[in-house]
């Protein structure tokens, strides 16, 4: 069964790093998506990305994060200078069509950051 | 963000029981509503939606209820079984906000045998 693949499963960084966490969507897949839990807390909506644009971003995706599909396959979210609030599990998810919700979640990427 | 509440963060249930686990919501814009399915080390796996313009969708051992006077959704699983085990997370939609989810907090469901 097709999945959403994502690396690292864990990085740790230290505060004012650059990180980037990647994705690999399923591959009929048109619409991406990251998502972040911080532990304890709810999962959040940060992006969504659709023919190479963003297309819906929330207030916690500020100048320090971007995303990029670089080639055919990879998503990727870049985080510039890390704060020790960006500690969480980042979710990457992808979806065949929009307004159903149905979203397919990678197995997540913890980032630690101290 | 309180737009998704789910107000019971744990529930045990013998195997073979209804588990049954709640959602409610404030945002009358919201058109779409889902549950997802969570296991340790893993990522949300989507189980079971609903539109807003049906008050119940059935999937199997699945059954989601909804009640827009109330805001209120719910799931219902039975016979509840070992591997249902997990985190369930409530999460909504507005289809002006395209697959932008908003979950609730989740309720960890033990099955117990």
């Amino acid at each position: 069964e097709p999945e959403v693949t994502q690396t690292p499963s864990h990085q740790v960084t230290q505060m004012g790093q650059e990180v980037i966490l990647r994705c690999v969507p399923i591959s009929n897949h048109l619409y991406f998506y990251w998502y972040r839990q911080i532990l304890g807390q709810k999962v959040e909506f940060l992006v969504s990305f659709y023919n190479n644009e963003i297309s819906e971003k929330s207030e916690i995706f500020d100048d320090q994060f971007s995303v990029e599909r670089p080639d055919g396959s990879n998503f990727t979210l870049k985080i510039r200078s890390t704060k020790l609030e960006d500690s969480a599990m980042y979710f990457c998810a992808s979806s065949v069509r929009v307004n159903t919700g149905e979203l397919f979640f990678g197995e997540g990427s913890r980032l630690t950051v101290l | 963000d309180q737009q998704v509440k789910q107000n019971s963060p744990s529930l045990s249930v013998q195997e073979g029981r209804i588990s049954i686990l709640n959602c409610d919501y404030t945002n009358s814009m919201f058109d779409y509503f889902l549950w997802y399915k969570k296991y340790p080390a893993e990522g949300p796996t989507f189980l079971i939606s609903i539109s807003s313009i049906k008050d119940k969708n059935e999937d199997g051992r699945f059954t989601v209820f909804l009640n827009k006077s109330a805001k209120h959704l719910s799931l219902h699983i039975v016979p509840s079984q070992p591997g249902d085990s997990a985190v369930y997370f409530c999460a909504a939609s507005a289809k002006a906000a395209g697959n932008k989810l908003t979950f609730g907090g989740g309720t960890r469901v033990l099955v117990k045998p």
